[in-house]
């Protein structure tokens, strides 16, 4: 099984505030995804990253994933209290399932 | 375009029932896959379908099985319920088992006491 990692797990921060957080692994993935999920609601997807290197930018959001494909990034600038949630990580596992990694819990208050 | 429609959403059971939930994908995907979430587990998948056969299964006892339709509406089923089964159950819906981009419907909330 390929293993996310993923930190912080918690994160409290000040609306306005930047942050990040971090998805690794010690394997390599074709492509990672980022999910956000709000209390009692199922994931919605934000952006798959495909390429080593590659950037992607979703408003505020900007989603990086590491040049040798093991790792990926998510940083929000100026974060508002619409950004609380929890945001996983996943990679393609074996047979088409989805690995997703524990997640980091934001709470982004006013 | 209807998103993925999860029912019910919340279900409470006794130890040792059984439970079925239901799962209609986004029109036009046809690969279904369920997930069980929990704190201290987070996202596991259970299993997958495609045109109506099983692809693929996790690491789950038997007690945990599903099936899909032809109009790829997907149903998951629970015997002999455990308490260690109350968790969100998540269906996500692919054009096709190899694409990687998931849509995910609300969840069933299943309490067993």
């Amino acid at each position: 099984t390929q293993l996310l990692e993923q930190s912080p797990q918690f994160l409290s921060i000040q609306e306005g505030e930047n942050l990040t957080v971090y998805c690794n692994s010690s394997s390599v993935f074709s492509s990672l995804q980022w999910y956000r999920q709000e209390p009692g609601e199922g994931p919605v997807l934000l952006v798959t990253v495909v390429t080593g290197g590659e950037v992607k930018k979703l408003k505020r959001l900007t989603f990086q994933f590491g040049d040798a494909r093991k790792d990926s990034s998510l940083h929000i600038t100026a974060a508002q209290p619409g950004d609380t949630g929890l945001y996983l990580c996943a990679g393609e596992g074996s047979g088409y399932a989805l690995n997703f990694g524990k997640g980091t819990s934001l709470l982004v208050t006013p | 375009k209807a998103g993925v429609t999860q029912t019910p959403r919340y279900l409470i059971k006794t130890r040792g029932q059984q439970v079925t939930l239901s799962c209609s994908p986004i029109s036009g995907h046809r690969s279904v896959s369920w997930y069980q979430q929990t704190p201290g587990q987070g996202l596991q998948f259970l299993f997958e379908y495609f045109s109506e056969t099983q692809r693929n299964k996790g690491n789950f006892p038997g007690r945990f099985s599903g099936r899909q339709f032809s109009n790829s509406r997907s149903e998951m089923n629970v015997s002999t319920l455990e308490l260690g089964d109350s968790a969100l159950y998540l269906c996500a819906s692919k054009v096709g088992s190899l694409n990687t981009e998931a849509f995910f419907g609300q969840g069933t909330r299943l309490t067993v006491v």
